[in-house]
């Protein structure tokens, strides 16, 4: 069974960093593209940032780029989202999404397994 | 600002058909990218529902269905049932925001 687990969000002041994590069990974690997705409250599904299978390429939303590290541990199946500077408006639900596909920005591709998401709350 | 649209929501009994649009341009769907659906209830992991604008992942009933035209997509529940009370969005890629992108969002509530 395809596990996908968040954890790292809690309550965080304006302009401080944290670092979500996400472990994986259930399939070979090397061999798929990995993203984060993000859900404020009120509002709808947000692609945040994604990372290709080896790391060779990464890819952020324009709203946290230059804020926002995605990385992957291959050999530990972790997902990362290093996020620093954080806003009120980065407050969400943070998803970790497994690809369909091992690459990054391919036209056609879709987001198969989801994790339950952790809770990043940024404020005074 | 998603440039997917979507209704805000829609509503149906038991039994009834009801379908979900999601309006694109020509740097989406329109493009010639896939589109794809996922159903997400509130406090749950969203749910893969329809990938590449008509195909059903293993373990998704057939009542649900997805289709694509132009700039444009639908995703049709046949059969409603009580368990399809749940949040449902398009998705698909943006090659002038070179971002993947999430349509606004239906909620769709079972009468």
């Amino acid at each position: 069974e395809v596990q996908l687990v968040e954890s790292g969000g809690g309550l965080v002041q304006p302009g401080r960093s944290l670092r979500l994590s996400c472990t994986v069990t259930g399939f070979i974690f090397e061999d798929y593209a990995m993203h984060w997705v993000r859900q404020a409250p009120g509002t709808g599904l947000e692609w945040v940032s994604g990372i290709s299978w080896n790391s060779g390429k990464t890819a952020s939303a324009d709203p946290v780029k230059g804020r926002f590290t995605i990385s992957r541990d291959n050999a530990k199946s972790t997902l990362y989202l290093q996020m620093d500077s954080l806003r009120t408006e980065d407050t969400a639900f943070y998803f970790c999404v497994k690809d369909r596909s091992a690459y990054l920005m391919i036209f056609g591709s879709w987001f198969d397994s989801w994790g339950q998401g952790t809770l990043v709350t940024v404020s005074p | 600002q998603s440039p997917l649209t979507q209704p805000p929501s829609v509503s149906g009994a038991p039994g009834q058909r009801v379908t979900i649009s999601c309006a694109g341009t020509r740097s989406n769907i329109g493009a010639g990218n896939d589109v794809h659906w996922y159903q997400h209830v509130p406090g749950t992991a969203p749910k893969l529902l329809i990938y590449s604008n008509s195909n059903w992942p293993s373990g998704v009933p057939d009542r649900f269905s997805g289709s694509k035209s132009g700039a444009s997509a639908s995703l049709v529940i046949t059969g409603l049932q009580a368990e399809d009370e749940a949040d449902y969005y398009c998705q698909s890629y943006d090659i002038s925001l070179s971002a993947y992108v999430f349509g606004t969002g239906t909620k769709v509530t079972v009468l």
